[in-house]
């Protein structure tokens, strides 16, 4: 299994909150990416990061912000947390090139009430 | 911005059956095709990618095929068994590095 943590696992929020959610990982991929997970919705991409400090926004980037410090950690945060963004948040990474394989983390659920 | 269907929806088969999935997409300026199984409550686990220029990708029962420019891709699983039992997703990878996932196919294998 690729090396991809994401934490926290399972988190319980209020509205209008911060969040910050932390993908992990071991491969010293270049690229990483956020993904949430609806039903009927299927995977959409939030934002993606191509190298440190470099990103990028996807399909439903309003109302959250990313960070890349470090190759291997990229943040997701939720700067006031709205019901509509509660889902399960997915972290990916692939090596990027012609091949381009993505693996994903485990997931955290996220309930904002 | 690329579409992705997947037909079916969900599909129950009895053990053993070989079965095939679809997956369409609209864009067919793709650099590479990924198929994946995710088990409820589960992330995402890598079964297949056939990039642009291959035809055809194997691995054990599995079998995926893409014809870019007609923009299809199916995924064929030989003699099923109970552990197929999961949702199979298709993402094609497109310029600007995104790639863009259906909505799956629930498949169901009833021993």
């Amino acid at each position: 299994d690729a090396g991809i943590t994401q934490s926290p696992r399972h988190k319980v929020t209020e509205t209008g909150t911060p969040v910050t959610l932390r993908c992990h990982q071991t491969e010293n991929h270049r690229y990483m990416y956020w993904y949430r997970q609806d039903p009927g919705h299927g995977l959409r991409l939030i934002h993606y990061s191509y190298g440190v400090k470099d990103t990028d926004k996807g399909e439903v980037s309003d109302g959250y912000s990313v960070s890349r410090s470090k190759t291997e950690d990229f943040l997701l945060t939720l700067e006031s947390a709205t019901s509509s963004q509660t889902s399960v948040y997915f972290c990916a990474i692939s090596a990027g090139g012609s091949y381009n394989e993505q693996f994903f983390g485990p997931g955290t659920r996220l309930t904002v009430l | 911005k690329q579409e992705v269907t997947q037909i079916p929806a969900a599909l129950s088969v009895p053990e053993g059956e070989n079965l095939v999935l679809n997956c369409s997409f609209t864009d067919s300026a793709i650099y590479n095709l990924q198929w994946f199984r995710q088990d409820p409550g589960k992330g995402l686990t890598s079964l297949l990618l056939i990039q642009s220029s291959q035809r055809e990708q194997t691995s054990g029962r599995l079998n995926a095929s893409l014809d870019k420019s007609s923009g299809r891709s199916t995924l064929y699983i030989a003699a099923s068994q109970p552990g197929d039992s999961a949702t199979y997703l298709c993402a094609p990878w497109n310029t600007g590095n995104q790639f863009y996932f259906g909505t799956g196919t629930s498949l169901t294998v009833i021993p």
